[in-house]
């Protein structure tokens, strides 16, 4: 199984200023059919998570454009530019490209 | 609008059976993969099975093949999770998704204790 592994686990932020969570993947994510299925999700406590980015860099409707996806192969890295107060919650990024599907293990963000 | 709605989750003793169903609306529900994926309390997610539009195809996660059952009933809109042979470690929020996944239902607990 492609195992995802993200860094750092506890971010701590300050408001207003950038962040960024690494995933870094155990084998290539590039399918066969060119794509990288790379995604990212955002959970607030007691909710269902929800799909921010996906196939890399591809922003969901309604995501604000201060979060990006980046990345190639088996390195990605999800950035907020500034950090607002509602985006201080558990962020997990996702593969799609190899069966079965697996997700890493979250990053909690924190005030600082 | 998209909605999705899990029922079934409750309690169960270790070695017990639940079915587990996801009502499914606003959706072209028989022109789509769907997918169970499952959260131990306070832990991360655990993609659990994959079904084709006409049912033809399924896949499991290693944890719970040969125990679980995933069905659908396109005529009803409706997606099974048939669970069987339960363990303590499949206690978690069930939820059904949409590819993607873009579209979560709210999920359904199972707890499976003695």
């Amino acid at each position: 199984d492609i195992v995802l592994t993200q860094s750092p686990l506890s971010l701590p932020v300050t408001l207003g200023q950038p962040a960024s969570i690494s995933c870094k993947s155990s084998q290539s994510l590039v399918s066969s059919d060119g794509n990288t299925y790379l995604s990212w999700f955002q959970q607030r406590p007691g909710q269902s998570p929800r799909r921010l980015i996906y196939k890399i860099s591809n922003r969901d409707s309604g995501v604000p454009d201060r979060f990006s996806g980046s990345g190639s192969g088996t390195d990605f890295t999800l950035k907020i530019s500034r950090v607002e107060p509602e985006d201080v919650v558990i962020y997990y990024c996702m593969q799609d490209t190899k069966w079965p599907n697996t997700f890493g293990q979250g990053t909690k963000l924190e005030i600082k | 609008e998209v909605h999705l709605v899990e029922s079934g989750g409750g309690l169960v003793q270790p070695g017990g059976s639940l079915r587990l169903s996801c009502a499914v609306s606003g959706f072209t529900f028989d022109k789509s993969w769907m997918t169970w994926v499952r959260q131990a309390p306070g832990k991360g997610l655990e993609w659990v099975a994959n079904i084709k539009e006409d049912g033809s195809e399924i896949y499991y996660v290693d944890s719970v093949k040969g125990r679980f059952t995933m069905s659908r009933d396109n005529a009803k809109n409706t997606l099974y999770l048939q669970m069987n042979s339960l363990r303590v470690e499949d206690t978690a929020v069930y939820y059904c998704t949409t590819p993607g996944p873009i579209y979560w239902g709210q999920g359904t607990l199972v707890t499976v204790s003695s």
